[in-house]
């Protein structure tokens, strides 16, 4: 089954610590994506990347980092420098490149931060 | 940041009515522009993606069109039904591969 996952899908973390959000896709895409959602707000893109070992950030990137070691892999680290991080984290993948670029979802996770 | 917005907000209609609602964006530099649908409990799944203006599509019930000239693309559902109930994002792809979303429509249908 092609597809991206994310794991896990519920996350409880305290506050003032890191936690790494996993993502994984098998769509041999070469472009990822990080989003946040927030309650009555649209998808706001954190960070995205067009290829292997490259990434740039999103318009909200700060307290937020990411690696892309592996085209398949794009994990999201959530420090203690993100002020408001409680809010549900979309990962997504497209092929990167001309107009319709359609960009595939994960299933979410949703960290809370307590 | 471009702004992208949906109206309305949310939307309760009872099955067998028709419906549709509105996603505005900025028509410079303009790429493409993308439905999803985002069921509760489930991935955002692509619906259309639509590059000319006067573009119409359509799938099954659910129909789309676009006006790139003052920026705006209509979702039209026909006769409604409760497996229609999500959320419907836009999002406008304006001079490059990045996706700006709209706030989403939340759809609900009642039986």
């Amino acid at each position: 089954d092609g597809g991206i996952t994310q794991s896990p899908k519920y996350l409880f973390r305290k506050e003032g610590q890191n936690v790494t959000l996993s993502c994984e896709q098998n769509l041999n895409h070469d472009a990822m994506y990080w989003y946040r959602q927030d309650p009555g707000q649209g998808l706001r893109l954190i960070y995205y990347s067009q290829i292997v070992n490259d990434f740039q950030k999103g318009d909200i990137a700060e307290g937020y980092s990411v690696s892309r070691e592996k085209k398949e892999s794009f994990p999201l680290t959530v420090t203690s420098a993100q002020k408001n991080p409680t809010a549900f984290y979309l990962c997504a993948s497209s092929i990167g490149r001309g107009v319709y670029n359609e960009q595939f979802f994960g299933p979410g996770t949703r960290l809370t931060v307590l | 940041i471009l702004n992208v917005e949906q109206s309305p907000q949310s939307l309760h209609v009872q099955e067998g009515d028709s419906t549709n609602f509105t996603c505005s964006f900025p028509s410079s530099n303009f790429y493409a522009l993308h439905w999803y649908r985002w069921e509760t409990a489930k991935s955002p799944e692509a619906l259309f993606v639509m590059t000319l203006n006067g573009d119409e599509k359509k799938k099954g019930r659910i129909s789309a069109t676009l006006n790139t000239k003052e920026g705006y693309s209509y979702l039209y559902i026909k006769g409604s039904q409760p497996e229609d109930s999500a959320t419907y994002l836009c999002a406008s792809n304006n001079a490059g591969n990045m996706l700006t979303f709209g706030g989403g429509t939340r759809l609900m249908v009642k039986p």
